[in-house]
């Protein structure tokens, strides 16, 4: 009953390094999402993807790029990290229906 | 503009009252969602209820009511019996169709703590 799985949970970078946060989900879910929650700013959308092979750009997709690799799996990719993009980093994904968006446990990523 | 509007950073509440969550929302697409998260100290977002801009009655779900009314584009949670656990962050979101899947663009949510 695993849902929406993300790794890894915790993540320490250093200005200018790269990494890729890891999603997938096992409910045949078409939608994938990523989002970012910042203190005080609620959840922004980055990038969605509404089935495999396409991707499009949220609300702040800056300095971000996405991979839906097969239905399963969806990932963010920082290729150079920097400091204003330390956040707590969710996926989620959703049915064809809309009703209702499930999330991972979440990604925390600092930025120094 | 912002599409979903909480005006509550924070809510206190009486264990065993009745506490309500304002939401105001804008959209122009006339088949929208509407959604409330609870989102604990741990992090998780988990899902409390839904209203569809169709549905002709306010959704229930156990303690949890929205109270939707149309016309003045609110879409108010109403949490009745506050226990302890109900403190959390709660997060007001709104389902549009965008380019070839649906879109939720989430409040900056309320801070609800409930008193003993």
């Amino acid at each position: 009953n695993a849902g929406v799985t993300q790794t890894p949970k915790f993540q320490v970078l250093k200005t200018g390094q790269s990494m890729t946060l890891q999603c997938a989900q096992d409910m045949n879910h078409n939608s994938m999402y990523w989002y970012r929650q910042d203190p005080g700013m609620g959840l922004r959308l980055i990038y969605y993807s509404a089935s495999e092979g396409t991707t499009d750009k949220g609300e702040v997709p800056n300095g971000y790029n996405v991979s839906r690799l097969n239905k399963r799996e969806f990932s963010l990719r920082l290729e150079s990290a920097a400091p204003s993009q330390t956040s707590v980093y969710f996926c989620a994904s959703g049915g064809q229906g809309g009703e209702k968006l499930f999330f991972g446990s979440g990604t925390q990523l600092s930025v120094l | 503009a912002q599409k979903i509007t909480q005006t509550q950073p924070g809510m206190f509440v009486q264990e065993k009252e009745a506490v309500t969550l304002d939401c105001t929302y804008d959209t122009s697409d006339p088949s929208y969602g509407l959604f409330w998260y609870k989102q604990p100290s741990s992090g998780e977002m988990i899902f409390l209820i839904y209203q569809g801009s169709y549905d002709q009655q306010n959704a229930t779900e156990g303690r949890y009511s929205l109270n939707f009314q149309k016309a003045r584009k609110s879409a108010n949670l109403v949490i009745s019996a506050s226990q302890l656990g109900d403190s959390a962050m709660y997060f007001c979101a709104m389902r549009e169709r965008g380019a070839g899947s649906y879109q939720l663009t989430f409040g900056k949510g309320t801070k609800l703590s409930v008193i003993p």
